[in-house]
C-alpha cells in the first residue's frame, strides 16, 4: 500500500514569507508526527496529532510555527515569517495510534525547506 | 529530559564483517525503541521495533536487543554488505509515542 507522502519536496523561500508543507499518512493511521532534522540539533519531535485529541504542540520552537490536521488525515505545517533557521528537512511520520509499545511511526521522504 | 547517545557516529568495515552499532539512554521508561535506517536525500525506513517488555527483535541478517534497565540497545548486522551503507538512528519512545532521536551512526561497507 501507499506510505506516507509529503509534498513539495524541496521549498526555497526568502526570508519572511510564509510557508505551507503537507502531509499525507498511511490510510487509516490515527496518529500523525512532524519532526524537523536540522544539521545543528539532528532530529527534533515538532507536533503530534492522535485522533481528535487536541495535539501535542511542546515541540514547536516557536509561535510561527503551527500545524492542523483536517479530517483526522492530511496535515499542514505552516511556517510564518521564515528565518534562515528554519531550513531543515520537514519529516511526517504517521503510525496506527493504537498503544505506545508497539506504535510503530513510519516516515514520509521529507520536506527540504531551505531560507534564503 | 530524556537524552540518546549513539556510538561510535561512524564506523567503515570491509564488507562481510559482523557490526554492532550502540545506543543508550538517560530515562528508562521508555514504551518503545525503534532503529531506522536513513539513507542521503531520503525520508527513514523502519528496521526494527522493540516493545519496553521484550529483549530482541530480530529480522533477516539485523538482530537489536534492548537492556532497558541499564538504558541500552545495539543494532547486530550480520554479513555486512555495501549496500548497508547508510545512517543508522536510534529512538525511544514515551508514552504519547513521540520519538527522541540518537544522533546516529555513519556505517561505510567496503567491498
Amino acid at each position: 500500500g501507499a506510505g506516507v507522502s509529503q509534498s513539495p519536496s524541496n521549498k526555497v523561500t526568502e526570508k519572511g514569507k510564509d510557508v505551507e508543507l503537507r502531509c499525507d499518512p498511511i490510510s487509516g493511521h490515527t496518529a500523525l508526527y512532524w519532526y524537523r532534522q536540522s544539521l545543528g540539533q539532528g532530529l527534533e519531535f515538532l507536533i503530534y496529532f492522535q485522533g481528535n485529541s487536541a495535539p501535542d504542540k511542546s515541540g514547536l520552537p516557536s509561535d510561527r510555527f503551527s500545524a492542523e490536521r483536517t479530517g483526522g488525515s492530511v496535515s499542514t505545517l505552516t511556517i510564518q515569517r521564515t528565518q534562515q533557521e528554519d531550513s531543515a528537512v520537514y519529516l511526517c511520520a504517521s503510525s496506527s495510534g493504537g498503544s505506545p509499545s508497539y506504535n510503530e511511526q513510519f516516515f514520509g521522504p521529507g520536506t527540504r525547506l531551505t531560507v534564503l | 529530559k530524556q537524552e540518546v547517545t549513539q556510538i561510535p557516529a561512524a564506523l567503515s568495515v570491509p564488507e562481510g564483517e559482523n557490526l554492532v552499532l550502540n545506543c543508550s539512554f538517560t530515562d528508562s521508561a521508555i514504551y518503545n525503541l525503534q532503529w531506522f535506517r536513513q539513507d542521503p536525500g531520503k525520508g527513514l525506513t523502519s528496521l526494527l521495533l522493540i516493545q519496553s517488555s521484550q529483549r530482541e527483535q530480530t529480522s533477516g541478517r539485523l538482530n537489536a536487543s534492548l537492556d532497558k534497565s541499564s538504558g541500552r540497545s545495539t543494532l547486530y548486522i550480520a554479513a555486512s554488505q555495501p549496500g548497508d551503507s547508510a545512517t543508522y538512528l536510534c529512538a525511544v519512545a514515551g508514552n504519547t509515542g513521540k520519538l527522541i532521536f540518537g544522533q546516529g551512526t555513519t556505517l561505510q561497507v567496503k567491498p
